[in-house]
This record gives C-alpha cells, structure tokens and sequence, in this order.
C-alpha cells in the first residue's frame, strides 16, 4: 500500500510570489491534516479536512489556504510568500477515529528567498 | 490553549542504556498522548498512543507513561541501539488530526 504522499519534495520561490502544495492521503483515510515546521522545531497546525470540509484551523494567516477534493487528496495554498515560510510542509492522513494515529508524507521543504 | 513542553538539549546516551524523555503539559488533561519518531529531512512516524486512564504502555522496547498528578508523559528507549537516533516527538491529540506537538527531543546513542 502506498503511504502518503506529498509533492513537490524540495521548492525555491521568491518573497511574494505564491505556492500550492499537493498531498495524497493514504487510501481509505477521509481525513487530510497540514502542518507546518520550522527547523529545530516541532510541527505546528496549519489545517485540517475530512470530507471536503475544513474541520480545524490553527493560529496562521489568511494567506494560508487549503482544499480537499472528491477523492480525498489535498492542496495548501500560500499567498504573498515571507521570507519565514520557509519550512518543511508536512501533510498526515488518518482514519480521523478515536484513539487513531497519524501518517505523515515525507514532506515538502520550502524555502523562499 | 495547551501547551506541549519537551527538553530541547540533546539527549547523549551509551549503546545499551535507557534513555529517558519527558513531555509535560501546561493546561488540560489530554484524553490521549501520541508519540512519534523523526528522522533528518522526514515525515514522524507513529509509535506509541497512551490514553489518559493508562498508567503505561509498552511496545517491544518502548514505555511510556502517563501521570496526570505530575502532568507528564515519559518515554522510555530501553537497550538503546545506535539506530534509535532520531528526534522524539510528543503530541496531544485523539484521533492522529488537529494534532499540538511539543517541540521534540533529539536522542543520539553513541557505540
């Protein structure tokens, strides 16, 4: 079975510019979680989604965004790039049950120059 | 809100020792404590939920502990093996979304 997958792996974009990061879940989770970490950090919660509709948003600005599609997959979008975006996007899928863990992708690093 | 609080210093531990990581909570009780495991330039990987009515749990050479008095979770590395180096994080949440990370641990077990 494949695990979550993320992608691009590795981004390069200039202050103001805009990105969208891409996620798959793994099959059968309904449920799609971003999270963003700095280095030396732990990862901190960006989105989440579970049936196509946000379920929870933590303390980022607007510029971030997210969809879920019909088939589960996601996107995180970022608006008017800062130089402190740069960071390693992580994406976890779950089952979104009671006492259920989380599957992270690999992750994208983005750094914004 | 919560807050999860876990010792930033490198823990330097000798192959075959255990290894001992703290993770203390500032406000609630969480229902459920996750830990997980990363490695440089990847994603956590899940190893061990503990419930908040659990005293402990154990995964073949893991442990970890849940002491709602003390507001701390420990975990436990025993017979530490060089392959256990990692950064250890500690998360509460229920249900593996919306998951609040602490700010991990890094663990080196030296030969």
């Amino acid at each position: 079975d494949a695990g979550v997958t993320q992608s691009p792996t590795h981004l390069i974009k200039t202050r103001g510019q805009h990105v969208t990061l891409r996620c798959s879940p793994i099959s059968g989770h309904k449920s799609v979680s971003w999270y963003q970490q700095v280095l030396g950090q732990g990862p901190q919660f960006i989105f989440q989604y579970y049936e196509k509709e946000e379920r929870g948003r933590g303390n980022f600005p607007d510029r971030f965004s997210a969809r879920q599609f019909p088939n589960y997959s996601s996107e995180l979008n970022v608006n008017a790039l800062l130089l402190g975006d740069s960071a390693l996007y992580l994406c976890a899928s779950s089952l979104a049950r009671v006492g259920t863990e989380a599957f992270f992708g690999q992750g994208t690093r983005l750094t914004v120059v | 809100s919560q807050k999860i609080e876990q010792n930033s210093e490198a823990l330097n531990i000798q192959e075959g020792k255990t290894a001992t990581l703290t993770c203390n909570y500032t406000n609630y009780s969480p229902a459920y404590l996750q830990w997980y495991r990363q490695d440089p330039g990847r994603g956590p990987v899940f190893l061990l939920l503990i419930r908040e009515n659990e005293k402990e749990k154990r995964k073949e050479r893991l442990k970890v502990t849940f002491d709602t008095t003390l507001k701390q979770s420990l975990f436990h590395i025993t017979a530490s093996q060089p392959a256990d180096s990692a950064t250890y994080l500690c998360s509460e949440g229920a249900a593996g979304n919306k998951l609040t990370f602490g700010g991990g641990t890094r663990v080196l077990v030296k030969p």
